[in-house]
């Protein structure tokens, strides 16, 4: 079975912290990688994408590692309104249509 | 920015009843998905459509269908509702396989 495994948490972490959230995928033929976000009662949406060769934006750094099959979400100085459930999500190989997601990781981040 | 726009926030329906969920994307894009998302289960492909009358079962199709007539809209049919059937729909759309999701903002529907 083609999954996305990440760990559920819940992470609760300090504000200004740096928080890294791991995921793995079992499809080695995956090509395309993202991060979602999702609020609670909201529906995700696209926080990055995920290259092989790492992208970064702002606070918030994605790391592919195709040997390992192997992705990764760093956020760093974390904010209050970081405060959410992060999905790893990956499309499976060539032809493929739809994307797998991750049951995501809880981020609560406290005063 | 694209928008993925569902009908219905919040729906209550009969057991039985033939419910019709919509949606409807303003991007001309080719890819659109039906998904459930339920606590601890995460996100379940219902049904997804490539092009416009196209159609493809995901994860969990049993006791729904779709019809997609035009490019913009597709819709998730349940054929006889039922309380196990109870969850939030979500909508996505995408241009082409490459790219992410843009989701709509969901329907939470319960069947009572």
């Amino acid at each position: 079975r083609k999954e996305v495994e990440q760990d559920p948490g819940p992470f609760n972490v300090p504000e200004g912290a740096t928080v890294a959230f791991n995921c793995t995928y079992s499809n080695s033929a995956s090509q395309s990688f993202f991060w979602y976000r999702q609020d609670c009662r909201k529906e995700p949406k696209l926080l990055m994408s995920v290259y092989s060769s790492g992208n970064e934006d702002g606070r918030f750094t994605a790391q592919l590692n195709r040997a390992s099959q192997y992705i990764s979400l760093l956020i760093r100085d974390s904010k209050l309104s970081d405060s959410a459930t992060y999905l790893c999500v990956a499309r499976g190989g060539a032809g493929s249509y739809q994307l797998t997601f991750g049951k995501g990781t809880k981020l609560s981040v406290i005063p | 920015d694209v928008k993925v726009t569902q009908s219905s926030r919040y729906l209550v329906k009969r057991t039985g009843e033939k419910v019709f969920l919509e949606c409807v994307q303003d991007m001309d894009h080719e890819n659109m998905f039906w998904y459930r998302q339920d606590p601890g289960l995460g996100l379940r492909l219902i049904y997804f459509s490539y092009d416009v009358k196209m159609k493809e079962k995901g994860d969990i199709p049993e006791g729904y269908s779709v019809s997609r007539e035009k490019k913009e809209r597709f819709s998730l049919i349940l054929e006889s509702a039922s309380t196990n059937q109870t969850s939030m729909y979500l909508c996505a759309s995408r241009p082409g396989t490459g790219y992410g999701y843009t989701f709509g903002s969901g329907t939470r529907l319960t069947v009572v």
